[in-house]
């Protein structure tokens, strides 16, 4: 079945350091794709789509490119910051539920040290 | 803006009492999910509606069940609690169409069966 893997945390990085989560997925057909992330004590918010290939998505800095042929879909930001600390989930869209499921990879935390 | 609401952030709950949890969504979505988050397994999708009266097993169903009388309202049971469904359990709502399925999840509400 259709699965996502994501890069384990934990990730520390410093303030303004580059950022780079990755994303690798298996699927039939042709998924959306999505970045979620989870601020502590919140429940999971959408930080980034892209619905076919080439797609790039992008929200508060943050970046990732859907690319069907390395069926990718790594994170990345320029210059990260301490309010960025949070958990990362990467997730597709199962097209074929009947209810359009999305299957969650496993999460990496992130924290950025001042 | 989507508002996904759960009616409790924190609840504690003795061995086999029969506990509600209620999800409300203001953006009158057909599809709705309960997922619970446990450390190290990311979400697992427990039950799921694509319509009222209608729903569906997820991936982990055991020792757990759901009522859905009213479009905007989603609500998961444990008919005898136990320990071992002490979780972050979060809520989502999303659309039926469209290219995208993505998922609006609610601030979660933390469980804890002593």
């Amino acid at each position: 079945g259709d699965s996502v893997t994501q890069m384990e945390g934990p990730v520390t990085l410093s303030e303004e350091a580059f950022l780079t989560i990755n994303c690798t997925y298996t699927a039939t057909g042709y998924p959306s794709l999505f970045w979620y992330v989870q601020y502590p004590g919140e429940g999971l918010q959408l930080l980034l789509k892209a619905t076919k290939a080439d797609d790039k998505g992008s929200n508060k800095g943050f970046e990732a490119t859907y690319r069907k042929e390395t069926t990718s879909f790594h994170l990345e930001k320029g210059s990260v910051q301490v309010s960025d600390s949070a958990v990362y989930f990467c997730a597709l869209s199962d097209r074929g539920s009947s209810a359009s499921k999305i299957i969650f990879g496993s999460g990496t935390r992130l924290s950025i040290r001042p | 803006d989507v508002k996904v609401t759960q009616s409790s952030r924190y609840l504690v709950k003795r061995t086999g009492e029969k506990v509600f949890l209620e999800c409300v969504q203001d953006m009158d979505h057909e599809n709705m999910f309960w997922y619970r988050q446990d450390p190290g397994l990311g979400l697992r999708l427990i039950y799921f509606s694509y319509d009222v009266k209608m729903k569906e097993k997820g991936d982990i169903p055991e020792g757990y069940s759901v009522s859905r009388e009213k479009k905007e309202r989603f609500s998961l049971i444990l008919e005898s609690a136990s320990t071992n469904q002490t979780s972050m359990y979060l809520c989502a709502s999303s659309f039926p169409q469209g290219a995208s399925y993505e998922q609006y999840f609610g601030p979660g509400t933390r469980l804890t069966v002593t």
